[in-house]
């Protein structure tokens, strides 16, 4: 079975602060994603990364980073954490095609 | 440009009875990919379902069924019998094709089902 795992389930952070959510997938997927998730408007995505060290930008890429220097981890950065960062985040990969995307179980990311 | 339409915000059905869960999409692409989620309280989405934009053949998993029609543009999910377990949000996804290969989705923004025992 895929699996995808996130360094932290909850995490409570304070404005300003340079946050890291790390996502790491253990099926030699090529496509990693990293998605927010709020209340009525379902997952939105941030950034994506189709293979080492490379990145595109999602829908909603202000505000954040991402770094892929390794093919199974997917980090997403806050570089000044801000309290419209509060929120839950999704980390998923994939293989290359139209291959269904595997989720991780988030991190509730809280910054006072 | 991809739009996924989920109009059911939210859903409450008693234990057995049979459940749809409506989905609408909009794309200009002729190759697509449609895809449900299950998000269980605990959070983590799990995968339900992937069908691509040539086959408009229903699909049957033991209590879940799925309806696709081109024609109208909509994927619905069926639940029969439904069970307690079955509370959770559900997503209806859109894959947009890339050029590098990874296929991005595009969600809905989820209907929260809650069977009532």
């Amino acid at each position: 079975d895929v699996k995808v795992t996130q360094s932290s389930r909850y995490l409570v952070k304070r404005t300003g602060e340079k946050v890291f959510l790390e996502c790491v997938q253990d099926m030699d997927h090529e496509n990693m994603f990293w998605y927010r998730q709020d209340p009525g408007l379902g997952l939105r995505l941030i950034y994506f990364s189709y293979d080492v060290k490379m990145k595109e930008k999602g829908d909603i890429p202000e505000g954040y980073s991402v770094s892929r220097e390794k093919k199974e981890r997917f980090s997403l950065i806050l570089e000044s954490a801000s309290t419209n960062q509060t929120s839950m985040y999704l980390c998923a990969s994939s293989k290359t095609g139209y291959n269904e995307q595997f989720f991780g179980p988030g991190t509730r990311l809280t910054v006072l | 440009a991809q739009k996924v339409t989920q109009a059911q915000t939210e859903i409450s059905v008693v234990e057995k009875e049979d459940v749809t869960l409506d989905c609408v999409y909009e794309t200009r692409d002729t190759t697509y990919y449609l895809f449900w989620y299950k998000q269980p309280p605990s959070g983590e989405l799990v995968f339900l379902i992937r069908r691509n934009s040539f086959d408009e053949q229903n699909e049957i998993s033991g209590r879940y069924s799925w309806n696709f029609q081109k024609s109208t543009s909509s994927f619905n999910f069926t639940i029969t019998a439904s069970q307690v377990v079955d509370s959770a949000v559900y997503f209806c996804a859109l894959s947009e094709p890339i050029q590098t290969g990874a296929n991005n989705l595009f969600f809905g923004t989820g209907t929260r089902l809650t069977v009532i025992p």
